[in-house]
């Protein structure tokens, strides 16, 4: 079966704090993933794709094949970052698979 | 939660033609939001659905180009009018549940091919 599990429904972090947001996936072929974030009171926008290994707002995602993974991380956290964070799948017809998503909370 | 539905999943079409996009919530919500998002690109908000109202469109997006439908809580249709290869695309459907702004649920999308 093809899913995203992001096990987190709530994560909650100091400022300054390193911030992993979990994604797991379940996949036969080669995946292609995203984060999505969703600031309060704002759309989804795309945050960063395995595919093109950048950084964006200093997040970073590495895939891990043997953990099927694809956390989401960050050094120090930044009150900003607090948002709803989702990660996705395309799935073998091409269509996206979401996670639950997480909503992260930083602490002043 | 609310677990939503797109028709079709994935569909090829020739240019100039039109095609209808389903979504279907499985509870009712007041906001509905249509997405694209284009091969390399981020996801691009198209326009937000309230029933018993118009669309609202955001900019560079027309209601000739993207009619969408609102007939009742559970449900609204896109189309995609006088297709052309650029629509190529997935097109995604979303529900805010009423009184919660800070969560989205996403359906699966469509994949759009216009050859």
């Amino acid at each position: 079966a093809q899913r995203v599990t992001q096990p987190e429904k709530l994560l909650s972090v100091f400022k300054g704090a390193p911030v992993e947001l979990k994604c797991n996936y379940s996949y036969s072929g080669s995946p292609e993933l995203f984060w999505y974030v969703q600031y309060s009171r704002q759309r989804l926008q795309l945050l960063l794709r395995h595919i093109s290994r950048e950084s964006i707002k200093g997040f970073t995602a590495d895939l891990n094949k043997g953990e099927t993974s694809f956390h989401l991380k960050k050094p120090f956290a930044q009150e900003e970052d607090s948002a709803m964070y989702y990660c996705a799948l395309v799935a073998s017809n091409y269509q996206l698979i979401w996670g639950a998503g997480t909503k992260l909370i930083i602490k002043p | 939660s609310a677990v939503i539905s797109q028709k079709p999943s994935r569909d090829i079409c020739q240019r100039g033609t039109s095609l209808t996009i389903q979504c279907q919530v499985d509870s009712q919500v007041t906001m509905m939001f249509w997405y694209r998002q284009q091969p390399g690109q981020s996801l691009t908000l198209i326009a937000t659905a309230n029933q018993g109202s118009e669309a609202t469109y955001e900019s560079g997006f027309v209601i000739d180009k993207f009619p969408i439908s609102r007939p009742n809580l559970t449900f609204s249709t896109l189309t995609v009018s006088n297709m052309s290869p650029e629509d190529s695309s997935i097109y995604l459907c979303s529900v805010e549940p009423s009184g919660n702004t800070d969560t989205q649920y996403f359906g699966p999308g469509t994949r759009l091919t216009v050859l």
